[in-house]
């Protein structure tokens, strides 16, 4: 069973460093992986999604990338704000054929004024 | 264009009631997928929906059932409610199932038992 896990549960850091959330996953048999962000009580954010084809996706002052060998993936903050604390959510799509998405646990951001 | 729709976004219920939630996907969108987060457990896929056919059910017991309409429209419903049952419920949709697409999830509803 496919399991994903996220270093470091919690991350403080002051406004304008960059920074790097870590996600792995056990099996490389995935379509793709989503990284996702959510404010306390809310749904998910979709940030970005790549293929297992790719190697890395941006948007704006975000870079993920993806290593389906190793069974990693890095999401890069660039520039960071207080606006961009929230729990950052990394979910892998196997395949088995159906949209089962697999989460991992989050980091929980916090950025300090 | 339109997001994920849960309704409602919030109920409390009592132990023993049965409760239903639902979720309206994005314009377009063939596939609703569900999943429960909880503190403890963090967010657990329930099951699938794709053209009216459960493709996929998660590690759950069967008081948790759900249902998928023409329209795409998405119930899940839940028996005989437990304390533990107490979580967010996520809906996500995709265009298609199985393959490549990205998740788009609504604002989730939040239950609440007593």
């Amino acid at each position: 069973k496919q399991e994903v896990t996220q270093i470091p549960a919690a991350l403080s850091v002051p406004e304008g460093e960059n920074l790097v959330l870590n996600c792995s996953f056990t099996d490389s048999a995935i379509y793709n992986l989503q990284w996702f962000r959510q404010d306390p009580g809310k749904g998910l954010t979709s940030l970005l999604l790549i293929q297992s084809s790719q190697r890395e996706q941006t948007s704006g002052r975000l870079n993920a990338s993806l290593d389906k060998s190793s069974g990693r993936s890095t999401l890069y903050i660039a520039a960071s704000q207080p606006g961009d604390s929230a729990t950052y959510l990394c979910a892998v799509l196997d395949q088995t054929g159906a949209n089962n998405l697999f989460f991992g646990t989050g980091t929980r951001l916090t950025v300090i004024p | 264009k339109a997001g994920v729709t849960q309704t409602p976004r919030y109920l409390i219920k009592t132990r023993g009631q049965q409760v239903t939630l639902s979720c309206s996907p994005i314009s377009g969108h063939r596939s609703v997928s569900w999943y429960q987060q909880t503190p403890g457990q963090g967010l657990q896929f329930l099951f699938e929906y794709f053209s009216e056919t459960q493709r996929n059910k998660g590690n759950f017991p069967g008081r948790f059932s759900g249902r998928q309409f023409s329209n795409s429209r998405s119930e899940m419903n839940v028996s005989t409610l437990e304390l533990g049952d107490s979580a967010l419920y996520l809906c996500a949709s995709s265009p298609q199932t199985g393959g490549v697409t990205e998740a788009f999830f609504g604002q989730g509803t939040r239950l609440t038992v007593v």
